[in-house]
């Protein structure tokens, strides 16, 4: 079974520039979460979707957004690019959904660097 | 915000030792999760213990949760150098927080484990 894969592994962008990051879930997994991982701010959960639908937001401007596709597969979009959106973003799934006390898999991540 | 802390921030110990990690956290769960992180890659995923549970263990990791204390532990045993990573707890609030808990898990600011050949 293939794991939670993210694409790109790497980015490098300029401050003012947006960025799209991709996120295929574990098959069969409708709920797909994102997180943002910063050596002063640790792990932050950005948001949560499930069935196209957002379901949970965590505390993060506007300029962060994302979506589900009907195969479960999630972007994020960034827009207006600051140095401190420099992180690791993690991609995670789950199957909640039937199992309210099922764990998380995650992706490798994306590296992104803002210059 | 992080949900609790963990303790200690760094471990360094000699391969074979024993190593335990500590994790607090503020609200009331439904879960708690561990997970192992090598030099800023993916999270994976090592042990669920859910809140009407004290103890489980999975080849050599035992975790123990007090939810009286709001508290958990992580013991390695028998460790190894390929156990050099950050290991994080993750609680997962579930009913007890409604909607707001979809998907989302809290983390702590995770040890780092470093286990010398």
């Amino acid at each position: 079974k293939a794991g939670v894969t993210q694409t790109p592994r790497y980015l490098i962008k300029t401050r003012g520039q947006q960025v799209t990051l991709s996120c295929s879930p574990i098959s069969g997994h409708r709920s797909v979460s994102w997180y943002q991982q910063t050596p002063g701010q640790g792990l932050q959960f950005l948001f949560e979707y499930f069935s196209e639908t957002q379901r949970n937001k965590g505390n993060f401007p506007g300029r962060f957004s994302g979506r589900q596709f009907s195969n479960s597969r999630s972007e994020m979009n960034v827009s207006t690019l600051e140095l401190g959106d420099s992180a690791l973003y993690l991609c995670a799934s789950s199957n909640e959904d039937r199992d309210p006390n099922t764990e998380a898999f995650f992706g490798q991540g994306t590296r992104l660097t803002v210059v | 915000s992080q949900q609790g802390e963990e303790d200690p921030q760094a471990l360094s110990i000699q391969e074979g030792e024993n190593a335990t990690m500590n994790c607090s956290y503020k609200t009331s769960i439904n879960n708690l999760q561990w997970y192992r992180q090598n030099s800023g890659r993916g999270l994976v995923h090592l042990i669920l213990i859910r809140s009407n549970e004290r103890e489980k263990h999975s080849g050599r990791l035992r975790v123990t949760l007090d939810t009286s204390k709001k508290s958990s532990s992580l013991l390695i045993t028998a460790s190894r150098a390929a156990d050099t990573a950050s290991y994080f707890c993750a609680t997962d609030a579930g009913a007890n927080a409604g909607g707001t808990s979809y998907g989302k898990l809290t983390f702590g600011q995770g040890t780092i484990l470093t286990v010398h050949p």
